[in-house]
């Protein structure tokens, strides 16, 4: 068990308003990540960082942002949502072994329905 | 494009067989590669990993061998059980580059049957 909490576990939303999700780690690791799985699609990295207020982009970050102000604490917000955003989006964090963080472990998930 | 291919989308295999899950890379800078599991509902589980430096890493009833020169690896399930019906994930990454990031497959549906 990494110590890792996804909340809210579910939501549905409606089209075009912002959407917040946190990702919250007990055990103080460097690296987070979100990433989202769609159906075809396996795990696509959204936004990932690599300490406090220092966050980069995946490959599928348009529309999403996301804040680190805590150690402990990575929320991925959608700014105004939109349909193609449904999805379950899962935050992990990054264990480094012989460099960086070559190994993660990831949090339970969060679904979001966007009508 | 796709770095990443599991290309069988689902496997069947019997109870007490042996369970062979495949995948296939581009990317001549991997180094690490990780298998997950995931059950529905649930978060990927991390299962086995093997370093470029090797050809084989074994985990209880998990083998993971990986040919470099043909881009390959493969995932062995010996004895299969029934709990292990689950996706499988290949994640590759290069440690050299950016932060340990993963690239996921698509993943292949283990099915074990009595």
């Amino acid at each position: 068990d990494a110590g890792i909490t996804q909340s809210p576990r579910h939501k549905v939303t409606e089209t075009g308003t912002p959407v917040t999700l946190r990702c919250h780690q007990t055990e103080n690791h460097r690296y987070m990540y979100w990433y989202r799985q769609d159906p075809g699609h396996g795990l696509r990295l959204i936004h990932y960082s690599y300490g406090v207020k220092d966050t980069d982009k995946g490959e599928v970050s348009d529309g999403y942002s996301v804040s680190r102000s805590k150690t402990e604490d990575f929320l991925l917000t959608l700014e105004s949502a939109t349909s193609s955003q449904t999805s379950v989006y899962f935050c992990a964090i990054g264990i480094a072994g012989l460099a960086v963080a070559d190994t993660q472990y990831f949090g339970p998930g969060t679904r979001l329905t966007v009508l | 494009d796709q770095q990443v291919k599991q290309n069988s989308p689902s496997l069947s295999v019997q109870e007490g067989r042996i369970s062979i899950l495949n995948c296939d890379y581009t990317n001549s800078m991997f180094d690490y590669f990780l298998w997950y599991k995931k059950y529905p509902a649930e978060g990927p589980t991390f299962l086995i990993s093997i370093s470029s430096i090797k050809d084989k890493n074994e985990d209880g009833r998990f083998t993971v061998f990986l040919n470099k020169s043909a881009k390959h690896l493969s995932l062995h399930i010996v004895p299969s059980q029934p709990g292990d019906s689950a996706v499988y994930f290949c994640a590759p990454c290069d440690r050299g580059s950016t932060l340990g990031r993963l690239y996921f497959g698509r993943g292949t549906q283990l099915t074990v049957w009595p």
